[in-house]
């Protein structure tokens, strides 16, 4: 069972560099959503999505985009990269209670 | 969005109980409470969930009391490997649209020492 798969697993961007981090799931998971930790912090919530061509923001969502054009996949796009997008980035998928998310296993993103 | 309180950090020793209280005073009528455990370069990894009295299963018990304001994660005997940072949810599973129970807070650092 694949479950939630981010990739990739690390990446270094200079300032200014845009890149999307992927994330898929195989469990028909309506629910989907993107998180960052940063150092001695929880999660905090970027974007979520209900389903295929619907999302919406959560707490932290400037600098970043998201589109769900399949139930499968919800990549977040960074437009353009700054240090203080430096953290890991969590993705999670949930049915049918929202609530109990399936999480990823995280994508340690550098910015320089 | 009913928020939720926790110890920021906790310490215990190999095969004592531990009890992680977690406060959300304005929990709403169909709020349940959901507990995830995550463990250093991780995921949180959902443990429980509950909506009244108690539940348990393999991996730990949730205490919640009549007025669902507090509630209880309780992790028998545990081990080194319980270690961990422990987060309390609050949120209406079913209510469709919305960011209701996906808030995570910073959590409780459970320390386990030998």
């Amino acid at each position: 069972n694949a479950g939630v798969t981010q990739t990739p697993k690390f990446q270094v961007l200079k300032t200014g560099q845009s890149m999307t981090l992927q994330c898929a799931q195989d469990m028909n998971h309506e629910y989907m959503s993107w998180y960052r930790q940063d150092p001695g912090m929880g999660l905090r919530l970027i974007h979520y999505s209900v389903g295929a061509g619907i999302t919406d923001q959560g707490e932290v969502p400037n600098g970043y985009n998201v589109s769900r054009s399949t139930t499968e996949d919800f990549p977040l796009r960074l437009l353009s990269a700054a240090p203080s997008q430096t953290s890991v980035y969590f993705c999670a998928s949930s049915r049918p209670a929202k609530n109990i998310q399936y999480f990823g296993a995280g994508t340690r993103l550098s910015v320089l | 969005l009913a928020k939720t309180t926790q110890p920021i950090s906790m310490d215990s020793y190999e095969g004592q109980e531990v009890n992680i209280t977690c406060s959300h005073n304005n929990i709403a009528t169909n709020d349940y409470i959901t507990w995830y455990q995550q463990f250093p370069s991780q995921g949180p990894r959902f443990i429980i969930q509950g909506y009244k009295t108690k539940v348990t299963n393999e991996v730990a018990s949730l205490f919640i009391p009549a007025d669902r304001k507090s509630s209880t994660l309780s992790l028998p005997r545990v081990s080194l490997s319980d270690t961990a940072v422990y987060y309390c949810l609050v949120g209406d599973p079913n209510s469709g649209g919305g960011a209701d129970g996906l808030t995570f807070g910073k959590g409780t650092h459970l320390i386990i020492q030998p």
